[in-house]
């Protein structure tokens, strides 16, 4: 089945960085997805994104199919952007899994 | 429009009893999952269904059973409790081409 990495496992940040986030994938998706785990456990979509850039607020996806990845930048961050952050993936032309990966824990300190 | 409602959101079960996970949505998707989530493995998916009446199994399907009689219903049955199955676990709903949203979770102990 479909493979996804995600990049960095962790990261620690000082309020007001910004920060890049990488997801890759090893077959073609019809379906990718950015979510954020909060440290209650709510898990909350961000991002619908199979292909393109898509922009809310000080969040950012790009995902640039032909090549397997993703990209989700957090600028400005703050400390309620803590939690998890996972990518999500269906395989083009096969099953309607949804696969994630395991997710980049972000850490942000005022 | 409550989305996503699961319940119950904390369960302690002792080895061998039997429980049902209930999860309901009320925005008329297709599509409906339960994924498993344990420590370091990020969500693992173990049931899924396209519609009613369609399911079919994901990574992790040993010991669960699931069935799709209507549209907003996908309870997940827990057979013979293990504490293999202590988890959290999340319901998701989803229509294609659009984002997946997701219960607030279950909590589950089994001693």
């Amino acid at each position: 089945g479909i493979q996804v990495e995600q990049s960095p496992p962790d990261l620690i940040l000082q309020e007001g960085a910004n920060s890049t986030l990488r997801c890759n994938f090893s077959d073609s998706v019809n379906n990718l997805q950015w979510f954020h785990q909060n440290p209650w456990g709510q898990l909350i979509n961000l991002f619908y994104i199979p292909s393109g850039t898509k922009q809310n607020g000080r969040l950012s996806a790009t995902t640039v199919a032909t090549e397997r990845y993703s990209l989700l930048y957090i600028s400005s961050s703050q400390t309620t952007d803590s939690g998890v952050y996972f990518c999500a993936v269906r395989s083009q032309g096969g099953s309607e899994k949804l696969v994630f990966g395991k997710g980049t824990k972000l850490t942000v300190n005022p | 429009n409550a989305g996503v409602t699961q319940t119950p959101k904390f369960q302690v079960l002792k080895t061998g009893q039997s429980m049902t996970l209930q999860c309901a949505q009320d925005m008329n998707h297709e599509y409906m999952s339960w994924y498993r989530q344990d420590p370091g493995m990020g969500l693992r998916l173990i049931h899924y269904s396209v519609g009613a009446g369609i399911t079919d199994q994901g990574e992790v399907p040993n010991g669960y059973n699931v069935s799709r009689s209507t549209t907003e219903d996908f309870p997940l049955r827990l057979l013979s409790a293990a504490p293999s199955q202590t988890s959290v676990y999340f319901c998701a709903s989803s229509y294609f081409g659009y984002g997946t949203f997701f219960g607030q979770g279950t909590r589950l102990t089994v001693v």
